[in-house]
C-alpha cells in the first residue's frame, strides 16, 4: 500500500477563495482524522471519522469548515470562505481500528493570503 | 475526556548522554498511550505504543517509555542521544474502550549538540 495521501501538498490561494484539501486513507482502515497543525496551536484534532461516519466534530473551527467521507477511500475537509488565519498545515490519518498505529499523510500546507 | 500534558517544550541535552521527555496523561478509561516523531517537512511517525500490556515499552531508534498509572505518566526515554535524534516528538492519548480519539500533546523538541 502507498500509504496515506493528500493533495495537494501545498495549496496557496487569496482570502475568501473556497479550498479543498483530499486524503485516500490506507486500504482496509477504518477511522480517518484530520489534524490541523500551526506553530502557536500544535496539533489540533479537527474531526474524525469512523467507517465512514463522523464520531466527533468539536475540533472543526467555525461553520466554514466541513469534511465529509463519502466512501471508505476517500475524505476531503473544505473550508469556504478561506482566511488568513487558516494557514497550516493539515494532516490527514488512517488507523486499522482501536489501540492500533496512526499512519499519517504527508500533509498540505496552506497558505491563505 | 483525555489529555496529554508534555512538561517541556525544548529538552537541550548532549551527544551520548541520557534523553527524558516527559508526558502526563488524563483519561477517564484504561488509556492507549503512544509516542511519536516528526521529522522536518515530513508526517509522523509511530515510535512506540502501550496498550495495556507490558509497562515498559520498547521502540523504535533505542527508544523507550515506561507506563506508571500511579504517576500517570508515560515518559519517553533513551540512554544515549545521537544527533538524528534531534526533532520533535508528540505524547499521544486514546482511551482503551470506546472509539479511538487520538489527542496529542504540545511536542517537545529535542536538541543534542556535539
Amino acid at each position: 500500500d502507498a500509504g496515506v495521501i493528500q493533495s495537494p501538498r501545498h495549496e496557496v490561494t487569496e482570502m475568501g477563495q473556497e479550498v479543498t484539501l483530499r486524503c485516500k486513507p490506507i486500504s482496509g482502515h477504518d477511522y480517518l482524522f484530520w489534524y490541523r497543525q500551526t506553530m502557536m496551536r500544535g496539533l489540533e484534532l479537527l474531526i474524525y471519522f469512523n467507517n465512514n461516519v463522523p464520531i466527533d466534530d468539536s475540533g472543526m473551527p467555525e461553520d466554514r469548515f466541513s469534511a465529509k467521507m463519502p466512501n471508505a477511500s476517500f475524505s476531503t475537509l473544505k473550508i469556504q470562505p478561506s482566511e488568513p488565519r487558516d494557514s497550516a498545515v493539515y494532516f490527514c490519518a488512517s488507523t486499522a481500528g482501536r489501540n492500533t498505529e496512526a499512519f499519517f499523510g504527508q500533509g498540505t500546507r496552506l497558505t491563505v493570503v | 475526556a483525555q489529555s496529554v500534558t508534555q512538561l517541556d517544550s525544548h529538552v537541550s541535552v548532549s551527544e551520548g548522554t541520557p534523553v527524558l521527555l516527559r508526558c502526563n496523561y488524563s483519561s477517564s478509561y484504561s488509556p492507549s498511550l503512544f509516542w511519536y516523531v516528526q521529522h522536518p517537512n515530513k508526517g509522523l511517525q509511530l515510535l512506540l505504543k502501550y496498550t495495556s500490556a507490558a509497562t515498559l515499552v520498547k521502540g523504535i531508534n533505542g527508544f523507550e517509555a515506561e507506563f506508571k498509572k500511579s504517576e500517570t505518566s508515560f515518559h519517553l526515554t533513551k540512554p544515549s542521544a545521537h544527533m538524528s535524534d534531534a526533532t520533535e516528538y508528540f505524547c499521544v492519548v486514546s482511551d482503551l474502550t470506546g472509539f479511538q480519539k487520538l489527542v496529542f500533546g504540545t511536542g517537545t523538541r529535542l536538541l543534542v549538540s556535539p
